[in-house]
């Protein structure tokens, strides 16, 4: 079965801390993504990655395919920075439909 | 900059009564999806639109359930008999090519109450 576990599920952190949110997956996969999710429910698109790493500000995605694992890492936290962090992954069989991790709740606290 | 709209924001129904959720994606797109999330649990796929025909769908996505893009801008997902089970919050989301993998741009999304 296809499956993308996140760690940790919960996260408070003190503003400026570095955080670190992790993924994993079971199978060969074609993309993952991160997506940030506000309290309000809308999803936001922060990255989209195969191989490497990519940076965006505060924020930083890796991806290691051999051992099937992305992290992000966000640099000097905001407390705007609390949201839930969701990793998705497109498998290599799917034709674009993404399969989502649970998230990570992240609360930055002043 | 170019986003994904979703109207409404909320629906109210009673089980039973049909839906019509609707989604205006981003205007030079051409592959469409619907997702769901049931209040605490994780987002899920419910379907992949292309061309004018469903390209992939989940076992979620049972004869209750259609879509369909009835003019140029409009992609709508229709609920035809409500459970209560239906509750949730729907998201529309599209990307531009289904030639390789592409970011996926999510609308606000519909959040549903079955009664």
């Amino acid at each position: 079965k296809n499956e993308v576990e996140q760690s940790p599920q919960n996260l408070t952190a003190q503003e400026g801390e570095f955080i670190t949110i992790n993924c994993s997956y079971s199978v060969g996969i074609s993309a993952l993504h991160w997506l940030q999710q506000h309290p309000g429910g809308g999803i936001v698109s922060l990255f989209m990655l195969s191989s490497g790493k990519k940076k965006h500000g505060r924020l930083i995605a890796t991806i290691n395919i051999q051992e099937k694992h992305s992290s992000l890492h966000i640099t000097a936290s905001h407390p705007r920075d609390s949201a839930v962090y969701i990793c998705a992954v497109n498998y290599g069989g799917s034709q674009g439909n993404l399969i989502f991790g649970k998230g990570t709740k992240l609360s930055v606290k002043p | 900059e170019p986003e994904v709209t979703q109207t409404p924001s909320h629906q109210v129904t009673q089980m039973g009564q049909e839906v019509i959720l609707r989604c205006v994606p981003i205007s030079n797109h051409l592959y469409f999806y619907w997702y769901r999330q049931i209040l605490g649990q994780k987002v899920e796929f419910l379907v992949s639109f292309y061309n004018n025909e469903i390209s992939e769908k989940s076992e979620i996505f049972d004869d209750q359930f259609s879509v369909e893009r009835p003019d140029g801008s409009n992609f709508t997902l229709k609920i035809r008999s409500t459970k209560l089970e239906d509750s949730a919050m729907y998201f529309c989301a599209s990307s531009e090519t289904p030639l390789r993998v592409h970011e996926q741009f999510f609308g606000p999304g519909t959040r549903l109450t079955v009664l």
